[in-house]
């Protein structure tokens, strides 16, 4: 059975950086397509990166320069990091995992992230 | 960016009706649409992918159709946990989503 569980969420103020993390289980996160995802109730689901197989890393171009994914293979994890963050970057972010690209087969339970001074 | 629309925003419907959902491109998609049941505090799940097939554990009764710009998911026969938020989303460009048809008992 595949499990995503994701951390690292929580209350951060503007400016600040933050690092979201994806443990995966029944699915190995170097030889799938890995995403995050997130959605608030004003702009809904909003896809912002994909990691394909062989390591290459696409963004939404809209958040593209503050958001980057990385994976760790020894920790079957992967990772969103989100530089000078703004209010408007609250949301519940998901992780998710596919073995095809463009499309979440499997999904995390979500982790909330809230923005505010 | 590829917008979809999907239509109608809301359905209420009984347990034992037939669901029928709708969602247009902003342009053509090709084959490559799937959708998704999202219920309160829990991550969407795939159901569909590439327009007409279900994923691993998705019960027949719900069915995708379509293509280019205009798709459908149909739930023949509404159980009781099929009630809550369906969304398409696209992977033939950027992924994108529609903004949802809530699914609500009548």
């Amino acid at each position: 059975e595949v499990q995503l569980a994701e951390s690292g969420g929580g209350l951060i103020h503007p400016g600040e950086s933050l690092r979201l993390s994806c443990a995966a289980s029944g699915f190995t996160v170097s030889s799938n397509y890995i995403n995050w995802v997130r959605q608030t109730p004003g702009k809904g689901l909003e896809w912002i990166s994909i990691m394909y197989p062989n390591g290459d890393t696409y963004y939404a171009a809209s958040l593209r320069g503050r958001f980057t994914i990385s994976r760790d293979q020894s920790q079957n994890t992967f990772y969103l990091h989100i530089n000078s963050l703004r209010t408007d970057d609250t949301a519940i972010y998901y992780c998710a995992g596919s073995g095809s690209p463009n499309r979440g087969d499997y999904w995390g339970q979500g982790v909330l992230l809230t923005v505010s001074s | 960016e590829i917008v979809l629309t999907q239509s109608p925003a809301t359905l209420s419907l009984s347990p034992g009706g037939r669901a029928t959902l709708s969602c247009r491109a902003s342009q053509s998609v090709s084959c490559c649409l799937g959708w998704y049941q999202q219920k309160p505090g829990q991550a969407p799940r795939l159901l569909i992918y590439d327009t007409d097939n279900r994923a691993t554990g998705i019960p027949a009764r719900f069915s995708g159709s379509g293509s280019g710009t205009d798709f459908t998911l149909t739930i023949s026969r509404l159980e009781p946990e099929d009630f809550g938020v369906y969304y398409c989303q696209q992977g033939i460009h950027w992924p994108t989503f529609g903004q949802g048809t809530k699914v609500e008992i009548k």
